[in-house]
């Protein structure tokens, strides 16, 4: 069974653009959440999206926007790019029906803002 | 005040050694933990997860969770270089998919 996808991989941006990420979860898998991880913050949850409905969401500013796609697949917005937003960003997916449901990682946009 | 607290390390221990890692939750109501896994320049990939109290066995590793203590805990048997990496301790507390993440403990195996 292929695992989660993200693309792009790699991305330069510079402040005051936007950037949209994409992950393809694993076939069968109707959750997936993003997470933003940095070196001084560790992994902090953005947002979690279900049916392509946004379940849950964490402390960002509204910026960072996402989508799921009735194919489960996601996407995830970032608009007027700053500095701080320089960071790995991960997509993980899960069956999604219950809390206790294992999440797994995609292999992460690493995006760098000059 | 943290949510999910772990020791950022470095943890050394000798090649062959029993690695401990351990990791306390603020949300007394927490029902899932997991334990991942992070190379250097990867995503995290999921070891172990648990869900009742005691012990849980997987291969060399063992997660325990003692929920009255609000503690969980990774041990890693036989320790190899190759299990060097940062560990990351996950508790979901909110329901379906909210997960918060601790910072992770670096683990280094000396040969």
């Amino acid at each position: 069974k292929a695992g989660v996808t993200q693309t792009p991989r790699y991305l330069i941006k510079t402040r005051g653009q936007q950037v949209t990420l994409s992950c393809s979860p694993i076939s069968g898998h109707r959750s997936v959440s993003w997470y933003q991880q940095t070196p001084g913050q560790g992994l902090q949850f953005l947002f979690e999206y279900f049916s392509e409905t946004q379940r849950n969401k964490g402390n960002f500013p509204g910026r960072f926007s996402g989508r799921q796609f009735s194919n489960s697949r996601s996407e995830m917005n970032v608009s007027t790019l700053e500095l701080g937003d320089s960071a790995l960003y991960l997509c993980a997916s899960s069956l999604g029906w219950t809390g206790g449901n294992e999440q797994f990682f995609g292999p992460g946009t690493r995006l760098t803002v000059l | 005040q943290k949510e999910v607290e772990q020791n950022s390390g470095p943890l050394s221990v000798p090649e062959g050694a029993i690695a401990s890692l351990n990791c306390t939750y603020s949300d007394r109501g927490s029902q899932s933990f997991f334990w991942y896994r992070q190379y250097s320049g990867k995503s995290p990939e999921l070891i172990m997860s648990i869900y009742s109290n005691g012990d849980k066995e997987d291969g060399r590793f063992t997660a325990q969770l003692n929920k009255a203590s609000q503690y969980v805990s990774l041990l890693i048997r036989d320790s190899q270089p190759s299990d060097s990496a940062t560990y990351l301790c996950a508790v979901n507390s909110g329901g379906y998919q909210k997960v918060t993440f601790g910072t992770g403990t670096k683990l280094q195996v000396i040969p």
